[in-house]
């Protein structure tokens, strides 16, 4: 089955330290990967998306991605966490042959607490 | 433009009544869905509709209609509410492809005593 997969429940980090969140997929073929951050008591914001080209995307708020193929993944960072970043963060896939953007399918999703 | 909008914010329901969700936008977008959203199970889509007057079933539909008469509308019809339907519903809509990003509503908390 096509999906992806978020290891942690929960990633803690002190603010200004470097933050990852993890996603890996397991999808055929070549997939569209996207990540989402849902802010308490709100819908769910797009933050950056890996089509095609280069492997490191970059996205809103100073956030990136890293598309790995060989270890398929697709891990969320940056490089200095802010205490405003503490939200829920989704990993989501959309296969390239559904030509629908309505099939997304969204991992169970991480907890991001930063701290001071 | 006030994007993706959703009413009502909050509801509660009982066991075997039934009502309708709305779910509106405002950027000509031929693609919309419905999501479900429980704890420690992310986003499960329920429908989803590529154009007005077409519309198809998602991962969990059982319990659930929708209808697409405009570009604009995509409501969401519980039919006879059960308890296991209680969780936050988001819509959301895209310019379409699977390669573009989607839209969310702000959600509706939806509690079936």
């Amino acid at each position: 089955a096509q999906s992806v997969a978020q290891p942690e429940d929960q990633v803690n980090v002190a603010e200004g330290n470097p933050l990852t969140v993890k996603c890996t997929y397991s999808v055929s073929g070549n997939p569209y990967l996207f990540w989402y951050v849902q802010y308490p008591n709100r819908g769910l914001q797009f933050l950056l998306k890996y089509i095609t080209g280069d492997n490191l995307v970059k996205g809103s708020y100073g956030f990136e991605a890293e598309f790995n193929k060989s270890q398929t993944s697709f891990h969320l960072k940056k490089p200095s966490a802010l205490v405003s970043d503490s939200a829920l963060y989704f990993c989501a896939h959309n296969r390239m042959d559904t030509g629908t953007a309505s099939k997304l399918t969204f991992g169970t999703g991480t907890r991001l607490q930063v701290t001071l | 433009n006030a994007g993706v909008t959703q009413t009502p914010k909050f509801q509660v329901l009982k066991t075997g009544q039934s009502m309708t969700l709305q779910c509106a936008q405002d950027m000509n977008h031929e693609y919309m869905s419905w999501y479900r959203q429980d704890p420690g199970m992310g986003l499960r889509l329920i429908h989803y509709s590529v154009g007005a007057g077409i519309t198809d079933q998602g991962e969990v539909p059982n319990g659930y209609n929708v209808s697409r008469s405009t570009t604009e509308d995509f409501p969401l019809r519980l039919l006879s509410a059960a308890p296991s339907q209680t969780s936050v519903y988001f819509c959301a809509s895209s310019p379409g492809l699977s390669y573009n990003e989607q839209f969310f509503g702000p959600g509706t908390r939806l509690t079936v005593l």
